[in-house]
């Protein structure tokens, strides 16, 4: 199985927003509602910061917003915070009944 | 609340088996209708899924390792374990354990994570 793909690096001024793509196939992010993010700081566990293509955790900032079309989903970060600085991840439930993840994006605020 | 609490031996022989134990505390493994996963992390690299176990026992694992992986859970002692047989260098990475949102039927999306177990693989 091939990794989702993202891109490796993204960046954005405080304030503004940015997207992160995600992108897989019918067998994965296009067949499937299971595409969750999650939010890597350096030396910590991954934190789901959106589950289900687009809901929210309790307790996560509503400046995070997922989305899908077709075999691409999308993560927003509007409002950009230094601590929003982190790898994202993506995953999403696969037909072969796995969970694939992306390879990981890094964000940094300028 | 519930937390979870990874332990291993932190280096391990090649093609030796490693082991791993999630425990979990503030709440019964059995009580919920959780899924529960193991993840790793090569060192400086992206996020693995290695398999989930249902608190019954069902299994699902990642193709890639299914050959050399066991996952199971212990609901007496409230731990989920995992075995990796004929480890390689390859195999060094630090692992997670982690809880499914949802506990009712799995939405896999992990929440709640230990803080990791480092393991080297080395002679």
């Amino acid at each position: 199985q091939s990794a989702l793909t993202q891109p490796a690096s993204v960046s954005g001024s405080p304030g503004q927003s940015i997207t992160i793509s995600c992108t897989g196939s019918s067998s994965d992010v296009g067949g499937y509602n299971y595409v969750s993010w999650y939010q890597q700081h350096p030396d910590e566990a991954p934190k789901l910061i959106i589950y289900g293509v687009s809901n929210r955790p309790s307790g996560v900032s509503n400046r995070f917003s997922g989305s899908k079309s077709g075999h691409t989903a999308s993560l927003t970060i509007s409002g950009l915070q230094a601590e929003d600085e982190a790898d994202y991840y993506c995953t999403s439930y696969t037909s072969g009944g796995s969970l694939l993840f992306g390879g990981g994006t890094k964000l940094t605020v300028l | 609340q519930v937390q979870l609490q990874e332990s291993g031996p932190g280096l391990v022989k090649p093609s030796q088996t490693l082991s791993l134990i999630c425990n979990v505390s503030g709440g019964s493994i059995s009580s919920g209708g959780y899924y529960w996963s193991w993840f790793r992390q090569h060192p400086g690299k992206g996020l693995e899924w290695i398999g989930f176990i249902y608190y019954t026992g069902s299994t699902f694992y990642n193709p890639s390792l299914e050959s050399r992986l066991s996952i199971s859970v212990d609901t007496s002692k409230n731990q989920v374990s995992l075995k990796l047989s004929s480890v390689t260098a390859a195999d060094t990475a630090l692992y997670y354990c982690a809880r499914d949102l949802n506990n009712h039927y799995p939405i896999f999306a992990f929440d709640l994570w230990g803080q990791g177990t480092a393991v080297t693989v080395s002679s």
